[in-house]
């Protein structure tokens, strides 16, 4: 099957800039997640969707970050204006219907993002 | 909200050796626990996983033990190869929060 398709691969902005990430989640698949995994670090939940509704988004920070998933399908992640420690690997994940036990995730390839 | 403690840090075993991580997680009622594999580079990918109702779980050369009462599980790899080179995340699934909640990682090396 097809996987989850990210895009921009790779970015590079200016503090204080803005910045819009991409995902187009495997079909069929209910639910999406971005993370941020910072180097070194184990990837972090920013925010989890299913279908078009905001299921957790405790951990997004809220004054600079947004996202959104029209129509329940694609999603965009908006950083504005970036900070220095946003710099980081953005992932986008999703997993199949509802979110249960037994159900996994599968992960793009992420959108690597340097602010200078 | 769920916290997850992964060990080490770095692996470097020598190729035929057997390596061995080990994650803890603070939440009783997480009852999903996948190990994804991320070469450079490249997106965090799933090798196995195992759910509560079960023990310990083997696919060829790799298997996972979890002993919910010590909230403990491990991840295990004979036989070990150059390619299995990479970082390996343990994670949890929290029931209330239904994401995944990930380890800090561990860069396995096998040296040929």
């Amino acid at each position: 099957e097809a996987g989850v398709a990210q895009s921009p691969r790779y970015k590079i902005i200016e503090k204080r800039q803005s910045v819009a990430f991409w995902c187009n989640p495997i079909s069929g698949h209910a639910t999406l997640y971005w993370y941020q995994q910072i180097l070194g670090q184990g990837p972090k939940l920013l925010i989890q969707f299913q279908n078009n509704g905001v299921v957790d988004d405790s951990q997004l920070p809220k004054d600079r970050f947004s996202a959104e998933r029209l129509k329940g399908v694609d999603s965009t992640l908006k950083i504005q204006p970036a900070k220095l420690e946003d710099s980081a690997v953005y992932l986008c994940a999703s997993s199949p219907i509802k979110p249960g036990p037994n159900t996994e995730a599968f992960f793009g390839q992420g959108t690597r993002l340097t602010v200078v | 909200g769920e916290n997850v403690e992964q060990h080490p840090s770095t692996l470097s075993v020598q190729e035929g050796d057997s390596a061995v991580i080990k994650c803890t997680y603070s939440d009783s009622a997480s009852n999903y626990f996948p190990w994804y594999k991320q070469e450079l580079g490249k997106r965090p990918q799933l090798i196995i996983d195992i759910r509560s109702n079960v023990g310990e779980k083997k696919d060829q050369r790799i298997a996972v033990t979890l002993n919910k009462t010590a909230k403990h599980f491990s991840l295990h790899i004979t036989e070990t190869q150059p390619e299995d080179s990479a970082v390996y995340f343990c994670a949890a699934r929290d029931t209330g929060r239904r994401a995944l909640t990930f380890g800090s990682g561990t860069r396995l090396q096998v040296q040929p």
